[in-house]
């Protein structure tokens, strides 16, 4: 179990507005990720951490950030929330020991 | 980069029947193979993984076998029952440079009984 929870979980929201979705890991784990999944693609990295304060972009960063302030927070901002970004996010943490990594239940966003 | 490309998009099968999902990656430096299961609204679960040491790995119906030299590794599910009908994902990545997953576009497996 990842013990990560995401919120929202659903949120519509109305194009060029800020959106921020939070992922909240009970676990101390060093990585955290944000990816995407849209129909076609599979699922498609924006973001990672592999610390506090350390952030790397993935295959499909723009028009996202991110931070990590705590070890047990990671935030994916949408700064102006296009249509393009409609889609379910999903946050993942990686468990060390068994270099394995697990998934959050995910966050359904819709931009109108 | 990494590309992962993975076949057939759908597969239906019968109940009892084997399925077969197969993938092949570009970068011959990812050593870390996962793949994951994934019912409707849920999140990606792992099934099975396999490391870049290992030629196949198995758990009970489920096995994983990898071709490094052709850079192609496989999912098999034997025995196949209703509750194995989901969206299954295939992905590579290099462990030692944070693991970041890339991931096939799924397969939709149907099982019919």
């Amino acid at each position: 179990d990842a013990g990560i929870t995401q919120s929202p979980r659903h949120k519509v929201t109305e194009t060029g507005t800020p959106v921020t979705l939070r992922c909240h890991q009970t676990e101390n784990h060093r990585y955290m990720y944000w990816y995407r999944q849209d129909p076609g693609h599979g699922l498609r990295l924006i973001h990672y951490s592999y610390g506090v304060k350390d952030t790397d972009k993935g295959e499909v960063s723009d028009g996202y950030s991110v931070s990590r302030s705590k070890t047990e927070d990671f935030l994916l901002t949408l700064e102006s929330a296009t249509s393009s970004q409609t889609s379910v996010y999903f946050c993942a943490n990686r468990d060390r020991e068994r270099n394995t990594i697990y998934f959050g239940e995910g966050s359904w966003l819709t931009v109108v | 980069g990494e590309n992962v490309e993975q076949h057939p998009s759908t597969l239906s099968v019968q109940e009892g029947d084997s399925a077969v999902i197969k993938c092949t990656y570009s970068d011959s430096a990812s050593n870390y193979f996962p793949w994951y299961k994934q019912e409707l609204g849920k999140r990606p679960q792992l099934i099975i993984d396999i490391r870049s040491n290992v030629g196949e790995k198995k758990d009970q119906r489920i096995a994983v076998t990898l071709n490094k030299t052709a850079k192609h590794f496989s999912l098999h599910i034997t025995e196949t029952q209703p509750e194995d009908s989901a969206v299954y994902f295939c992905a590579a990545s290099r462990r030692e440079y944070g693991n970041k997953l890339v991931f096939g576009a799924g397969t939709i497996l149907r099982v019919k009984s």
